[in-house]
């Protein structure tokens, strides 16, 4: 059946260090793959996504890779700042239109 | 354009009593979204729509919950009779051609039942 896998649940970085986050799904199928940030007390909101023909994508220190054939994605986070503590949901697409979550990381950054 | 609306923003109701829930999608998309999200099951999708029609509703937990879409711009989630693990915040989102492409999401309903 449908499943993504989110890891890890929860990350501490200092400010300026990387952060990484990773997915693996089950449906062959997906061909969307967004990352969405969500603050505390705020709605999720989209921060980047990559389709199934592109394996790499950057949006000034986020990017997200994505490897088709091992059906996993991450999303890469340089220079962190501690604007950037919150919780991160990787998703995928589903026939039928709906988006398939994964359970969430949240992310502390130290200054 | 506003974004998605919902109301009530926060409800606090007793077991037992109906509580409805509103959403007013972006205007011009056709696919509608409802979701749950609680600290222990996280983000879960419980219905969507697309063309007013409801598509899969297979996340709607039992029959004490029921979803409508009316027209385009109009959608209602109930819960009746409510119960305290229903207690959570409620999105609904909407979005253009469904899961490819960005889901925008609304403000959210907390919803607290005592």
């Amino acid at each position: 059946g449908e499943n993504v896998e989110q890891h890890p649940s929860t990350l501490s970085v200092q400010e300026g260090d990387s952060a990484v986050i990773k997915c693996t799904y089950s449906d062959s199928a997906s061909n969307y793959f967004p990352w969405y940030k969500q603050e505390l007390g705020k709605r999720p909101q989209l921060i980047i996504d990559i389709r199934s023909n592109v394996g790499e994508k950057k949006d000034q220190r986020i990017a997200v890779t994505l490897n088709k054939t091992a059906k996993h994605f991450s999303l890469h986070i340089t220079e962190t700042q501690p604007e950037d503590s919150a919780v991160y949901f990787c998703a995928t697409s589903h026939q039928g239109g709906k988006l398939i979550f994964g359970q969430g990381t949240e992310l502390s950054v130290k200054p | 354009d506003a974004g998605v609306i919902q109301s009530p923003r926060h409800e606090v109701t007793e077991m037992g009593q109906e509580v409805t829930l509103r959403c007013k999608p972006i205007s011009g998309h056709d696919y509608l979204f409802w979701y749950r999200q609680t600290m222990m099951r996280g983000l879960e999708l419980l219905i969507y729509f697309n063309n007013n029609v409801p598509i899969d509703d297979s996340g709607m937990p039992e029959d004490r919950f029921s979803a409508k879409m009316p027209n385009a711009s109009f959608s209602t989630l109930k819960i009746q009779p409510s119960e305290p693990r229903d207690s959570a915040v409620y999105f609904c989102a909407s979005s253009l051609n469904g899961g490819i492409y960005e889901q925008y999401f609304g403000p959210g309903t907390r919803l607290t039942v005592t």
